[in-house]
């Protein structure tokens, strides 16, 4: 199984702030009949179901703001929120769609400072 | 409106069954490839299981091989999981999703107590 590894555990951050998390995979998520990375990211709040911020690594999904930004390839990842709006407190979380079993990350934490 | 609905959750003794049921609505069902994903008490989501569009390939997380069951009918457009001797690591929210390559729309969950 591909072990997707996230850093840091949690954060805090000022309003207007930006907030960077990592992910690290155990083997690379990279196709390379396509050039794609198999990896997206998520966003949990407290009483509700993941939702899917990013994929591709980099692509934004539809309704996404703008300040949330992926980026990286292979085995190294990062989500970067550019400026941190109190709606973003929510607990973020890496996976990878490569292999199967898909595989999630253990979650970062992000709050306000 | 694209949604899922998952139902069937509930507190059930170890070694207990259960089916869970994810009805579907306002996309071709057919068309996708679904998944179940759980996620305990505290914890990160963990993958359950997946099916094919016409549900003829299925796959399993070693956690729970051979104990669940997945299947969907694509006439009623409901996804089932079958549950069989549960034990308390079960415990967990379930959540139905529609995969095309990621984790596209997650229903809101059905929860799973098992425990004496």
């Amino acid at each position: 199984d591909i072990v997707m590894t996230q850093s840091p555990d949690s954060l805090a951050v000022s309003l207007g702030e930006r907030a960077t998390i990592n992910c690290k995979s155990s083997q690379s998520v990279l196709y390379s009949s396509n050039n794609k990375n198999y990896l997206a990211w998520y966003q949990q709040k407290p009483g509700q179901p993941p939702k899917v911020l990013m994929y591709w690594a980099s692509t934004r999904e539809s309704g996404v703001p703008d300040r949330f930004s992926g980026s990286g390839s292979g085995t190294d990842f990062t989500l970067t929120i550019s400026s941190l709006q109190a709606e973003d407190v929510a607990v973020y979380y890496c996976q990878q769609y490569y292999i199967t079993p898909q595989t999630f990350g253990q979650g970062t934490k992000v709050e306000i400072k | 409106e694209v949604q899922l609905v998952e139902s069937g959750g509930d507190l059930v003794q170890p070694g207990g069954s259960l089916r869970l049921s994810c009805a579907a609505s306002g996309f071709t069902f057919s068309n996708y490839w679904m998944h179940w994903v759980r996620q305990g008490p505290e914890k990160g989501p963990v993958w359950v299981s997946r099916i094919n569009p016409d549900g003829s390939s299925t796959d399993y997380a070693h956690s729970v091989k051979g104990r669940f069951t997945i299947s969907r009918d694509n006439a009623k457009n409901t996804l089932y999981l079958q549950m069989n001797s549960l034990r308390v690591e079960d415990t967990a929210v379930y959540y139905c999703v529609r995969v095309p390559y990621y984790m596209e729309v997650w229903g809101k969950g059905t929860t799973v107590t098992v425990s004496s």
